[in-house]
């Protein structure tokens, strides 16, 4: 089953900040996060395992709540580069399977 | 580049023909997977292969199969394509559990 993500789009003005979250109702052992630009392959961003420290990368970063089964990306003072569609994507333990969610679509505007 | 693609790129075909997509690696991961991606279904586990001649189903494996018979081909065959099956495929490399996953550059397939 699939994870599912909140919202399923933004809107932003550059330099504003946004979550994205997402959710699943299975135990994690890890979260993934991935952008995708229109007509291309989503790219990693990050991951994080459980039992591990929140990351960040410039001015993204992530949380993931192993109790919840949540995870929240955090994007600060947004940029133009910043648009694309967002994906989580959600291993479980004992399994080989990397499950994607819907995805959130992010558009940031001068 | 992690050193994947995937062919063709770009691919019509009829209802009721069979038809495969390759993914070719040059990065020795163990890990290989196949998406579609659908508008307001993001993207969905179809199979995939944590070895050689060792696959497994995803979510909506209905209608498709796979083989893996070298570390660096993954097939994906549509035995009879059907409209719904009109998406954009992805292949996805890692090398184990736990680690970022790379991807192709899709294909889109089209079933008239």
């Amino acid at each position: 089953q699939q994870p599912v993500q909140s919202p399923q789009a933004v809107i932003l003005r550059e330099g504003e900040d946004a979550v994205i979250n997402c959710s699943s109702s299975k135990a994690l052992y890890s979260v993934h996060w991935y952008r995708q630009k229109h007509g291309e392959a989503p790219v990693f961003l990050m991951i994080l395992l459980k039992g591990g420290e929140q990351k960040g990368h410039e001015k993204i970063s992530a949380s993931f709540n192993e109790k919840k089964q949540q995870s929240s990306l955090y994007l600060t003072a947004s940029q133009l580069s910043y648009s694309g569609t967002y994906f989580c994507g959600t291993e479980t333990p004992n399994t080989d399977k990397l499950i994607f969610g819907t995805g959130t679509r992010l558009q940031v505007f001068p | 580049d992690a050193g994947i693609t995937q062919s063709p790129r770009h691919k019509v075909t009829e209802t009721g023909t069979p038809v495969t997509l390759r993914c070719h690696q040059t990065e020795n991961h163990r890990y290989m997977y196949w998406y579609r991606q659908d508008p307001g279904h993001g993207l969905r586990l179809i199979h995939y292969s944590y070895g050689v001649k060792d696959t497994d189903k995803g979510e909506v494996s209905d209608g498709y199969s796979v083989s893996r018979s070298k570390t660096e081909d993954f097939l994906l065959t549509l035995e009879s394509a059907t409209s719904s099956q009109t998406s954009v495929y992805f292949c996805a490399i890692r090398w184990t559990r736990g680690t970022e996953a790379f991807f192709g550059q899709g294909t889109r397939l089209t079933v008239v």
